[in-house]
């Protein structure tokens, strides 16, 4: 079945530094999207991607859909500590696959 | 719009216990699913529904029984509850099937079973 592979699994920083999370799937995507859950809380739709190549930028965060539509990156630049949370990609095979899988989500931690 | 309703928030059941985690959507969305979330294992797609009257499995669905009898809600029932089943449940539900659209979710249900 559909496997969507996410690294790291944990990444704590210093406030001001860069971060960034990788989502890898087994299979081409139709779409990748991006949420954030806060500890304690649900997750939360950031962004999706359609296009192969595809880079949406939210303010400090980037977004990439690589060429192959397999894979996908987040990018923080300098976080803050109202990044802290867990970042997860989602994808869909698309066609009549219905199913959004998850990556297991990358656990940011900002040390003020 | 309330959105995504969940219920109970919090609930402790014995094993062999049965029950039914509630979710309810005011949107029209098209799109409803059930996730649990354990640590480290991420999102796990239990069951999910694209449409009234039409479920499928996701995942995880051993233990977990569905049914989708009106678009707006789509129960998650525990049959047999067991140790294993203690989690977060989540329940999702999407405007659409046909166009990718966001998830939208419930505030979850923590679920201990003893």
């Amino acid at each position: 079945g559909q496997q969507v592979m996410q690294i790291p699994q944990y990444q704590h920083v210093q406030e001001g530094e860069d971060f960034t999370t990788y989502c890898n799937s087994s299979t081409t995507l139709s779409n990748i999207q991006w949420y954030k859950q806060r500890p304690g809380g649900h997750p939360v739709f950031l962004i999706q991607l359609v296009k192969s190549g595809e880079v949406k930028k939210q303010k400090r965060l980037t977004f990439q859909f690589g060429e192959a539509k397999k894979n996908s990156s987040l990018h923080i630049t300098a976080t803050q500590t109202t990044d802290v949370g867990t970042y997860f990609c989602a994808g869909r095979r698309g066609g009549s696959n219905y199913k959004l899988t998850f990556g297991k989500g990358t656990l940011l931690t900002v040390n003020p | 719009n309330a959105g995504v309703t969940q219920t109970p928030k919090f609930q402790v059941l014995k094993t062999g216990q049965s029950m039914t985690l509630q979710c309810a959507q005011d949107m029209n969305h098209e799109y409803m699913s059930w996730y649990r979330q354990d640590p480290g294992m991420g999102l796990r797609l239990i069951h999910y529904s694209v449409g009234a009257g039409i479920t499928d499995q996701g995942e995880v669905p051993n233990g977990y029984n569905v049914s989708r009898s009106t678009t707006e809600d789509f129960p998650l029932r525990l049959l047999s509850a067991a140790p294993s089943q203690t989690s977060v449940y989540f329940c999702a539900s999407s405007y659409s099937v046909q166009v990718n659209t966001e998830a939208f979710f419930g505030q979850g249900t923590r679920l201990t079973v003893v």
